[in-house]
């Protein structure tokens, strides 16, 4: 059972290029979050999906979009990246986003250099 | 609002012991706790529901206070393997449930 897995595991990235980061759980999972990670500012919650078809805004959301599909995968695309996208990016998975004890789960994580 | 961790940074010997503190502005209702090593992706380490409840495991074991908004994380007889950053992720419930907003981490550093 691999959980959750993200491509590419690192990436450099010309500015103003498309570029959609992949994952994918294997864990029947409805709920499905994409965070960046920067030094010093923690975990921020981009988007959100509460259950396949349903997504939603997180705390910084400009110059991402995202899909839902089908239950097992949660694309993040960047329209026309730029250096302040440079970050580590973290996809998460939860059994449901409306439980009290709803345990999210993190994928290994995409590095990401925009250039 | 990102809740505030403290402290920054936290170095022990092993078998020492350490808090770590997180505190909210907002209402909460729950908090969870993850550690992450150098590279690698946060782990989950226990959920605290409002309630004012402690959950354990192993050494490790923490706390909630509602009339503070406030989480604790105790670490105790510290080991190696403890190292990493800890982060604290808080959820306010209602329309907002699972969308967790996190400290900005506690670097926990155990010497042996």
């Amino acid at each position: 059972i691999a959980g959750i897995t993200q491509a590419p595991t690192s990436q450099i990235l010309a500015a103003g290029r498309r570029m959609t980061l992949r994952c994918t759980q294997d864990m029947r999972h409805n709920a499905m979050y994409w965070y960046r990670q920067d030094l010093g500012l923690g975990l921020r919650l981009i988007h959100y999906s509460n259950t396949a078809g349903t997504t939603g805004k997180g705390e910084v959301p400009d110059g991402y979009s995202v899909s839902r599909a089908n239950t097992d995968d949660f694309p993040l695309t960047l329209a026309s990246a730029v250096p302040s996208q440079t970050s580590v990016y973290f996809c998460a998975s939860s059994e449901t986003a409306h439980g009290p004890a709803d345990t999210q789960y993190f994928g290994p994580g995409t590095r990401l250099t925009v250039l | 609002q990102q809740p505030v961790q403290s402290p920054q940074a936290v170095i022990l010997r092993e078998g020492e012991d350490a808090v770590i503190n997180c505190s909210s502005s907002k209402a909460l209702y729950s908090v969870h706790w993850y550690r992450q090593k150098h590279g690698e992706a946060p782990v989950f380490l226990m959920i605290l529901l409002k309630g004012g409840e402690q959950k354990g495991h192993d050494k490790i074991s923490a706390s909630f206070n509602e009339k503070k908004q406030q989480s604790s994380l105790y670490l105790t007889a510290s080991q190696l393997s403890y190292s990493g950053t800890y982060f604290c992720g808080t959820d306010l419930g209602g329309t907002s449930y699972g969308k967790l907003t996190f400290g900005q981490g506690t670097i926990l550093t155990v010497h042996p």
